[in-house]
């Protein structure tokens, strides 16, 4: 079965700090990769996704993630962070038999920027 | 109007009793989703369904049931709501092009 693991749970960063969040996933197959923000209070946002081509994905604010498909990764980066980039981020797959369209999600990484 | 709209925002409902949340969509999407979100697990799928003939269970139906009353509303039932079912619910869309859109999610305790 497939499930996706982010290893950081709750990163605390000043403002002006670099953001790497990981997020590795486990399927061989063909899969789309997606990152999502949910601020305090709101519904997700999608951030960015990779289908295919380029490895690196430009998405909204200034963020990115690099797919690495040797290291079954797909890690989001920004290089400066602000203090509006509070809020939950998740990491999410979508791939296997079926195109059912299934999301399978991360459990989630907590970022705190601090002014 | 929100493109994927959950009715109600918050609910408080007591150990026992049957409580249907709504999700209601204008985006013209033959799949809807509902998902669970807990601290710390992420979203996790309860249900989805392709058009209203095709319902399919996602990895936690348990205590779960859906009606698709048209191709625009997918409801999701708690028969008999117990406390660890307090969670955020979300209602997803997904279309050919678009993606996924997420609704706001309800907010559901039960006590």
């Amino acid at each position: 079965a497939q499930s996706v693991s982010q290893h950081n749970h709750h990163v605390i960063l000043s403002e002006a700090a670099s953001l790497e969040l990981g997020c590795n996933y486990s399927y061989g197959g063909t899969v789309n990769l997606f990152w999502y923000v949910q601020y305090p209070g709101q519904h997700l946002q999608l951030l960015l996704k990779y289908f295919s081509g380029d490895p690196l994905v430009k998405g909204i604010k200034g963020f990115e993630a690099e797919f690495i498909k040797s290291k079954f990764s797909f890690n989001l980066r920004k290089p400066s962070v602000q203090w509006s980039d509070t809020a939950e981020y998740f990491c999410a797959v979508n791939g296997g038999s079926g195109n059912t369209g299934k999301l399978i999600f991360g459990q989630g990484t907590t970022l705190q920027v601090k002014p | 109007d929100a493109d994927v709209t959950q009715t109600p925002r918050n609910r408080i409902t007591k150990t026992g009793k049957r409580i249907m949340l709504e999700c209601s969509q204008t985006k013209g999407h033959d799949r809807m989703y509902w998902y669970r979100q807990d601290p710390g697990l992420g979203l996790r799928l309860i249900y989805y369904s392709f058009d209203v003939k095709d319902i399919n269970k996602g990895e936690i139906s348990d205590g779960y049931s859906v009606s698709r009353q048209a191709q625009a509303k997918f409801s999701l039932s708690l028969e008999s709501a117990i406390p660890n079912q307090t969670a955020l619910y979300f209602c997803a869309t997904l279309g050919p092009f678009e993606g996924y859109t997420f609704g706001s999610g309800t907010r559901l305790t039960v006590v």
